[in-house]
C-alpha cells in the first residue's frame, strides 16, 4: 500500500523458531499500529495492536514493538507452530491524516516441520 | 454475536455487466469499509461508510460506488465490469470510524469473464 512497506514478503521458519515481520510507515501522526492474520479462505483477523503511547505489547507468543523515531513497528512470533502459517498484514493509518486504513502488501509465513 | 456476513460468496459475471455486493456488519457497528484483494496489489481500500455517509474513498474509478443504509448494512456496486475487477472483495466493520480494530467478513469472490 501507499507509504507502507512491509518486509519480508515471504518468510519460512522452522517450527519452534521465531519469526519477525517489519512494517515501515511515513505518517508521523499515526497513533494506532495493528497486525492482521489472514488464513486461507478467510478474511483478515486482528491478532495484536499497539497505540503510540507504548513501545511494546505482548500476548502469549505474539508481540509488537514500535519505534516511532524510525517509523516502524514489528510483529514477533515466538515458538512458531504450524497454525501460524498464514499471510500477515500491517495496517497503519495513511498519510494526510484522513484516517484511511492502508494495508501493507503482506508477508506469507511458512512454518516448516 | 454474529460476525460480518457478505453475500453472495461467489459471483461470476461477464465484461460490461454490473454487480452489487452486500455486507451486514456486526450488530452495533456503524462503520463499514470495503477492500479489494488481488494477488498483485494486495488489500486495497475502496471506501468507508459511517452513519450512512461516505467518510473516505480510495483511488478507484467512479465505476466503484457504495452506500450504507440506516441499519448500517452496506452495498457496493461495480458497473461496466472489466477483467481486472476479478478479485476478492472484503467488507470490514468497526464500532467507530478511523483507525481501530476492523472485523472482516469472509469476502465475495468475483470472477469477470
Amino acid at each position: 500500500g501507499e507509504n507502507v512497506e512491509q518486509h519480508p514478503s515471504t518468510l519460512s521458519v522452522q517450527e519452534g523458531d521465531s519469526a519477525v515481520i517489519k512494517c515501515t510507515y511515513s505518517d508521523s501522526a499515526s497513533n494506532y499500529f495493528p497486525w492482521y492474520k489472514q488464513e486461507l479462505g478467510k478474511g483478515p483477523q486482528l491478532i495484536i495492536d499497539i497505540r503510540s503511547n507504548v513501545g511494546e505489547k505482548k500476548d502469549q507468543r505474539i508481540a509488537v514493538t514500535l519505534n516511532k523515531t524510525a517509523k516502524h513497528f514489528s510483529l514477533h512470533i515466538t515458538e512458531t507452530q504450524p497454525e501460524d502459517s498464514a499471510v500477515y498484514f500491517c495496517a497503519p493509518p495513511a498519510e494526510n491524516r484522513d484516517d484511511k486504513i492502508i494495508f501493507g502488501k503482506g508477508t506469507r509465513l511458512h512454518i516448516l516441520p | 454475536k454474529a460476525g460480518v456476513t457478505q453475500t453472495p460468496r461467489y459471483l461470476i459475471k461477464t465484461r460490461g455487466q454490473q454487480v452489487t455486493l452486500s455486507c451486514s456488519p456486526i450488530s452495533g457497528h456503524r462503520s463499514v469499509s470495503w477492500y479489494q484483494q488481488t494477488p498483485g496489489q494486495g488489500l486495497q481500500f475502496l471506501f468507508e461508510y459511517f452513519s450512512e455517509t461516505q467518510r473516505n474513498k480510495g483511488n478507484f474509478p467512479g465505476r466503484f460506488s457504495g452506500r450504507q443504509f440506516s441499519n448500517s448494512r452496506s452495498e457496493m456496486n461495480v458497473s461496466t465490469l472489466e477483467l481486472g475487477d476479478s478479485a476478492l472483495y472484503l467488507c470490514a466493520s468497526s464500532l467507530l470510524s478511523g483507525p481501530n480494530e476492523q472485523f472482516f467478513g469472509p469476502g465475495t469472490r468475483l470472477t469477470v469473464l
